[in-house]
C-alpha cells in the first residue's frame, strides 16, 4: 500500500536552470498539495491542484514556478531559472477529497540545492 | 490572515519527563488543528486532530492535545517521554468553508531531543 511517492529525493541544480520535482499521489487520492520549507522555516502551502485543475495557487510566487496535475501521470512542480533562494525542501501531499476532514498525507520530500 | 505559532524552537528532556508543546494560532473563525510529526529521515505523518466536540483530543503513542478556543491554543502533551519521541513536531491550522481550499498553515516546528 504504497504512500505518497516524490522524487527525486534529492535534486541539485546550478543558477538559471530548470528543476522539475515529481509527486504521485496515494492510491484513490485526486488532490495534490504543494508545500515549500525554507531553511528554518515551518512549512508554506504553494498550491492546490486538482485531476487537470489548478484550484488555489495563492501561495506560488509569481514567476519562474508552474504546477500541474494531468490526467495520467504524478504531479509535477516545475522551477524555471532557479536561483539559490530556491533551495528548499518541497512537500507533496495528497488526499481523497477536498473537505478538510480528508487527512493530507504526506511524502518524503525532494531536496532542492541551487548551487 | 491565518498564522500559526509555537513557541518552543528546541526542546531536550530527559527520558520518563513529561512533555508540553505550545501553539496558537490567529484564526477568527472555525478551524481545524492538527499535530504532525518527522521523525529523523521520514515523512510527516499525523499524531492527532481536531475538528470538532471533545476539546481534549487523543493521538498515536501516547500524544495528547487541548484545544482551548478562548486562548487560541493547541498544545500538544504526553505524560512521559521515550528516546524514540525524538522528532520536530509541527502545529498546523486549515478553515474550510464553501469553496475555500484546505491549505494547512504550519508553524515553524519544535525540535525535541530526548536523552535516555
Amino acid at each position: 500500500n504504497a504512500g505518497v511517492m516524490q522524487n527525486p529525493r534529492h535534486l541539485v541544480r546550478r543558477r538559471g536552470q530548470e528543476a522539475r520535482l515529481r509527486c504521485s499521489p496515494m492510491k484513490g487520492h485526486s488532490h495534490v498539495y504543494w508545500y515549500r520549507q525554507l531553511p528554518e522555516e515551518g512549512l508554506k502551502f504553494m498550491v492546490y491542484l486538482q485531476k487537470e485543475n489548478i484550484i488555489d495557487e495563492s501561495g506560488m510566487p509569481k514567476e519562474r514556478f508552474s504546477a500541474e496535475f494531468p490526467k495520467e501521470g504524478p504531479s509535477i512542480l516545475r522551477i524555471q531559472q532557479v536561483v539559490r533562494g530556491d533551495s528548499a525542501a518541497y512537500f507533496c501531499a495528497s488526499s481523497r477529497g477536498d473537505s478538510s476532514y480528508n487527512e493530507q498525507f504526506f511524502g518524503p520530500g525532494t531536496r532542492l540545492t541551487v548551487l | 490572515a491565518q498564522s500559526v505559532s509555537q513557541h518552543n524552537h528546541h526542546v531536550i528532556l530527559s527520558e520518563a519527563a513529561s512533555l508540553e508543546l505550545g501553539c496558537n494560532y490567529s484564526y477568527g473563525g472555525t478551524v481545524n488543528l492538527f499535530w504532525y510529526v518527522q521523525y529523523p529521515g521520514q515523512h510527516l505523518q499525523l499524531l492527532l486532530k481536531y475538528f470538532s466536540g471533545d476539546p481534549l483530543v487523543k493521538g498515536i503513542k501516547g500524544f495528547e492535545a487541548e484545544f482551548i478556543k478562548s486562548k487560541f491554543s493547541f498544545n500538544l502533551r504526553k505524560p512521559s517521554v521515550q528516546w524514540s519521541d525524538t522528532a520536530e513536531y509541527f502545529c498546523a491550522v486549515s478553515s474550510y468553508y464553501g469553496g475555500a481550499t484546505n491549505k494547512l498553515i504550519f508553524g515553524t516546528g519544535t525540535l525535541l531531543a530526548v536523552q535516555p
